[in-house]
């Protein structure tokens, strides 16, 4: 069975210190993966996709970055955080039948 | 782009009640799903349904493509059914890009 894991569980930083979310799948061979953002009170939106190692496409601008170092691995980034950063983080993976399949989710606070 | 409305925004359910969920659509589809969101934020794939009806449990879902709509049935609902019901459609050849409705809070009370 696949599994999807994502780190930390949360995260309290401070505007213009960096940040790094990493997210794992297991047991799925060259999976699509996306990262998907939360703000509060609002909803999901993709940030970013990637198909295989080494490629990744930004659909949403938000001065973040991803990167795909490994074929199992989607890391979420960026070296200088804003206050609009704050939200939930979700990685996903894209199953059978078209049908994303979920992280847990990083909760992000920016202060 | 893709619009999808959800309604009712929220709904308050004395336990063993039914609830019926909305989501309308804007344009023609690939893929629709229906999610519900923990209180603490993660989410979990209750239905991959493009078209037509599908049950598990006490959940249906039904989409009409040509009525462009989809509802998420809760038969007999129990206090931890309690939480976000989010529908999500896709439309492009990017499959993995969901366009997610505001989602409706069901609140059950005993």
């Amino acid at each position: 069975a696949q599994t999807i894991h994502q780190w930390p569980v949360a995260e309290i930083k401070a505007v213009g210190s960096p940040l790094s979310l990493g997210c794992t799948i297991k047991g799925k061979s060259s999976p699509n993966l996306y990262w998907y953002w939360q703000a509060t009170g609002g909803t999901l939106q993709q940030l970013f996709y990637s198909i295989t190692v080494g490629q990744v496409e930004s659909v949403v601008q938000l001065n973040l970055s991803a990167s795909r170092p490994k074929d199992d691995q989607f890391i979420l980034s960026t070296e200088k955080l804003l206050l609009s950063h704050s939200g939930f983080y979700l990685c996903a993976w894209l199953g059978d039948q078209n049908t994303l399949y979920f992280g847990a989710g990083t909760r992000l606070s920016v202060l | 782009g893709q619009q999808v409305q959800q309604s009712p925004a929220s709904l308050v359910l004395q336990e063993g009640e039914n609830a019926e969920l909305q989501c309308n659509f804007s344009t023609s589809l690939n893929s629709m799903q229906w999610f519900y969101q923990r209180p603490e934020g993660s989410l979990v794939s209750l239905f991959y349904n493009p078209s037509g009806t599908k049950q598990s449990g006490r959940l249906t879902s039904t989409t009409v493509i040509k009525e462009r709509r989809s509802s998420l049935h809760i038969s007999s609902s129990q206090i931890t059914d309690s939480g976000t019901y989010l529908c999500a459609t896709n439309t492009g050849a990017n499959t993995g890009k969901l366009t997610f409705g505001h989602g409706t809070i069901l609140r059950v009370h005993p």
